[in-house]
């Protein structure tokens, strides 16, 4: 089955605390990237990649680090979490990162940090 | 900065009522995808409208692109508690730009 796999789906964490959400997708896709979703701001794009370690900002990157070692995963590293970094993130992926191409969003994980 | 505005930004009805959600832009885009997102999960893509006026239908959900390609509507007939869900649209650059644009949705409840 086609998917984006996230993993954890809920995190509970201090500040400070380095953190590690993981990415997956079985599609073969170039385009990878990340998203916050947050109540009466919608979705925006943190990072995203166009293939193998080429990784570029999105709208909010502050606080956040990507990887891009392998085309099917693309890790969101939080070096030094901070509570406004508490919301609901999506990885999604694409093939070749199109304008047209629809996006395949994982099931989210929900992070707290306290 | 392009911007689409989604509205209503909530919307409650009953079974079996019909509905009008849009999205509206001063910008022109390439492409306008239309995705739903369920509680607790990621968003799903439901169709891609490219061509100004295009007009696509899925089951009792019809999407229509208008002729300027600044704006879109999703039409829901006869609601269905399954249709429950929030409603993202998001746009897609003119020219070479290819980031996505989102609105902020609209969250339809259908109440049986």
């Amino acid at each position: 089955e086609a998917q984006v796999t996230q993993n954890p789906r809920y995190l509970i964490t201090v500040t400070g605390k380095k953190l590690t959400v993981t990415c997956s997708q079985n599609m073969n896709h170039e385009y990878m990237s990340w998203y916050r979703q947050d109540p009466g701001l919608g979705l925006r794009q943190i990072y995203y990649s166009m293939n193998v370690e080429v990784t570029d900002k999105g709208d909010v990157p502050e606080g956040y680090k990507v990887s891009r070692k392998e085309k099917r995963n693309f890790p969101l590293i939080l070096e030094s979490p901070s509570p406004n970094q508490t919301s609901l993130y999506f990885c999604a992926s694409n093939r070749a990162g199109g304008k047209n191409s629809p996006l395949h969003f994982g099931n989210g994980t929900r992070l707290t940090v306290t | 900065t392009q911007l689409l505005e989604q509205s209503p930004q909530f919307l409650s009805i009953q079974e079996g009522e019909n509905l009008t959600v849009y999205c509206n832009s001063s910008s022109v885009f390439s492409s306008l995808q239309w995705y739903r997102q369920e509680p607790g999960e990621g968003p799903v893509l439901l169709v891609t409208v490219v061509t100004g006026g295009e007009v696509k239908k899925l089951k009792r959900l019809t999407f229509q692109f208008g002729d300027a390609r600044k704006d879109s509507s999703l039409h829901i007939t006869a609601a269905q508690p399954g249709d429950t869900g929030l409603y993202l649209c998001a746009g897609g650059g003119a020219g070479n730009n290819r980031k996505l644009i989102w609105g902020l949705g609209t969250s339809l409840a259908v109440n049986p």
